[in-house]
């Protein structure tokens, strides 16, 4: 099963809003990651978790938090959001060996009003 | 220089032709070597991933990796319009960073 979950689909937000994405996976996978991609773009890592520990943290703004709270569970904590973080965030999942293959999510489509 | 390239396109070719999508990229010690296919409002989908030398066939799709001149290409035989999406090369460097580095991908479009 090469399946990584995602919830919610689309998600509609206020500047003033806190919100949460989250990421599950049930393939054993030891590392977790959180993308952004914008219209006709490639995604943009944001975020790597490897064996629960933040281990990657692309110089994301902090009103982005990520949260691990198990090695199948992933979430994007979101708070104070610009309108210009509207996007797709989108969740994958790897083995933890380096240079393995990574399996995406189907994302969640966010629109920050 | 960006570190994995790629022609944007649009490439068209019609349908049962070969695609041909190419990526390079820049650094020497790259290990892995992977090719997503991406619908317009989908997420990535992992189709290839090639390692060594050579080339990897896996159905209609062919990857064949060049380490000494940087290459990465992804044939895909017997063209169909469902084949129409955007190719991400992605590339691990080897820095024994978990993450990928995209390429900006190309469009792909089969004519029926």
């Amino acid at each position: 099963d090469t399946e990584v979950t995602q919830t919610p689909k689309h998600l509609v937000m206020g500047m003033t809003n806190k919100k949460s994405l989250k990421c599950e996976q049930h393939m054993g996978h030891r590392a977790m990651y959180w993308y952004k991609q914008k219209a006709k773009k490639p995604p943009e890592l944001m975020f790597v978790y490897s064996y629960e520990k933040l281990s990657i943290n692309e110089s994301v703004p902090s009103r982005f938090s990520p949260e691990c709270p198990n090695s199948s569970l992933l979430n994007l904590h979101l708070h104070a959001l610009q309108p210009e973080d509207s996007a797709l965030y989108l969740c994958a999942s790897s083995s933890g060996l380096a240079g393995g293959e990574q399996f995406f999510g189907p994302g969640t489509r966010l629109t920050v009003l | 220089q960006k570190e994995v390239e790629q022609n944007s396109g649009p490439l068209s070719v019609p349908e049962g032709a070969i695609a041909s999508l190419n990526c390079t990229y820049s650094d020497r010690v790259s290990q892995s070597f992977f090719w997503y296919r991406q619908y317009s409002g989908k997420s990535p989908e992992l189709i290839m991933s090639i390692y060594s030398n050579g080339d990897k066939e896996d159905g209609r799709f062919t990857a064949q990796l060049n380490k000494a001149s940087q290459y990465v290409s992804l044939l895909i035989r017997d063209s169909q319009p469902s084949d129409s999406a955007t190719y991400l090369c992605a590339v691990n460097m080897g820095t024994g960073r978990r993450a990928l580095t995209f390429g900006s991908g190309t469009r792909l479009q089969v004519q029926p």
